[in-house]
């Protein structure tokens, strides 16, 4: 039961650069989310989607691009990376419809830290 | 627009003693979930309980407790006689809908020391 798996875990970036975040689920869910946590503000959301094929953004996404490539897969791109944007990334999943018990919470990945220097 | 605060950054006791942690939300929607999540020193986020905005009833779950009051927007967890273990960060969120599904935003956290 691998639940939702990040890669990266750690990476180091230099101001400029470009990389791309990978999250994969397989508990066939429809709903994805990329946060950011930072000292002192918790969790912010950077984009989200509902379902494949659509995608829309949070509280932050500045800086920040998304694609949904299929219902597993939700990844996350930095085009230019800044100081600013070092943090740890959680990518998430639920189940989005209906009351049912495991509606709407969130499984998250491990965390992927990226320091942007 | 949506938000939750947490206005306890930090909070530390001894273990045994009881702690709440406090949540207040806002909304505009009429159907929303309120969640509780703790994130434990090893950085993973783990869900604690769900509650849907239709059911105010509180509910225990072993040490645990959730005060749920929508008359003041609040959604609190106590932690009956704490322990170590009980030592982590621990996240209110609230989830609202949107096209297709929900979305959900995290307040700042509360940090609880417990110590021994």
């Amino acid at each position: 039961n691998a639940g939702v798996t990040q890669t990266p875990k750690f990476q180091v970036l230099k101001t400029g650069q470009s990389m791309t975040l990978q999250c994969a689920q397989d508990m066939n869910h429809n709903s994805m989310y990329w946060y950011r946590q930072d000292p002192g503000m918790g969790l912010r959301l950077i984009y989200y989607s509902a379902s494949e094929g659509t995608t829309d953004k949070g509280e932050v996404p500045n800086g920040y691009n998304v694609s949904r490539l299929n219902k597993r897969e939700f990844s996350l791109r930095l085009e230019s990376a800044a100081p600013s944007q070092t943090s740890v990334y959680f990518c998430a999943s639920s189940e989005a419809k209906g009351g049912g018990l495991g509606a709407n919470v969130l499984t998250f990945g491990a965390g992927s830290r990226l320091t942007v220097l | 627009a949506q938000k939750v605060t947490q206005a306890q950054t930090e909070i530390s006791v001894v273990e045994k003693e009881d702690v709440t942690l406090d949540c207040v939300y806002e909304t505009r929607d009429t159907t929303y979930y309120l969640f509780w999540y703790k994130q434990p020193p090893s950085g993973e986020l783990v869900f604690l309980i769900r509650r849907n905005s239709f059911d105010e009833q509180n509910e225990i779950s072993g040490r645990y407790s959730w005060n749920f009051q929508k008359s003041t927007s609040s959604f609190n967890f106590t932690i009956t006689a704490s322990q170590v273990v009980d030592s982590a960060v621990y996240f209110c969120a609230l989830s609202g809908h949107y096209t297709g599904g929900f979305k959900t935003i995290f307040g700042a956290g509360t940090r609880l020391f417990v110590k021994a």
